[in-house]
């Protein structure tokens, strides 16, 4: 069966600082993968997407960059954490399209 | 661009009714639409997909249903229950690959 792994759970970073957060999946091959981000009391933004590997498209212009290095290996991060980038982030699969999409189990950011 | 609302924002109602959460959407051409739950501070729990070309779907104590030209979908949850309390969320999958979700309903059955 797939499952889909996102950690870490919860981060706090200072202003300034990197981050890295990594979902992997297993269980498929070449899913399409989905970063989104959930603000307090807000919907969900999508920010990245990815079809294939090397393959990314950026929703929004922002402080953030992903990338996929390995066809189950999604990655979100930032060279320069802003207070803006605390949320709630979550990574998603999906097989294909027509398929149901599948959520990992966050991560909470928050920066200090 | 497709843009996803959820309508009521927030809904309270006694325990054993029956309740309609509503999801529109402005661009018709997508592959399917999924509804959602998520407890606080949680992931996203999978209710239902319907594929585009579906009426509706039931899992349970729960119907979706779905008219893509008119955009509407709408998520029926028979004799609630104080364990249906949780946000609801609908996303419609789009044909230029990206998930796009409302911003849901917040559920609250009161015992």
């Amino acid at each position: 069966s797939q499952t889909i792994h996102q950690w870490p759970a919860t981060l706090v970073q200072p202003v300034g600082s990197p981050l890295s957060l990594e979902c992997t999946v297993e269980g498929t091959s070449n899913p399409n993968l989905y970063w989104y981000r959930q603000a307090a009391g807000r919907g969900l933004q999508l920010l990245f997407y990815s079809v294939g590997i090397g393959q990314i498209s950026s929703e929004v212009p922002q402080n953030l960059s992903a990338s996929r290095p390995q066809d189950r290996q999604f990655i979100l991060s930032s060279k320069k954490l802003l207070l803006s980038d605390s949320g709630f982030y979550l990574c998603a699969w999906s097989p294909n399209l027509n398929t149901e999409a599948f959520f990992g189990q966050g991560t909470r950011l928050t920066v200090v | 661009k497709q843009e996803v609302t959820q309508i009521p924002a927030a809904l309270s109602v006694p325990e054993g009714e029956n309740l309609v959460l509503n999801c529109s959407f402005t661009d018709s051409a997508i592959y399917n639409l999924q509804w959602f739950r998520q407890d606080p501070g949680k992931g996203l729990t999978s209710l239902l997909l319907i594929q585009s070309s579906q009426r509706e779907q039931t899992s349970g104590r729960l119907n979706a249903s779905l008219d893509k030209s008119s955009g509407r979908s709408t998520l029926y949850i028979a004799a609630s229950q104080p364990g249906d309390s949780a946000t609801y969320l609908c996303a419609v999958g789009n044909r230029d690959d990206k998930i796009i979700f409302g911003k849901g309903t917040r559920l609250h059955i009161l015992p």
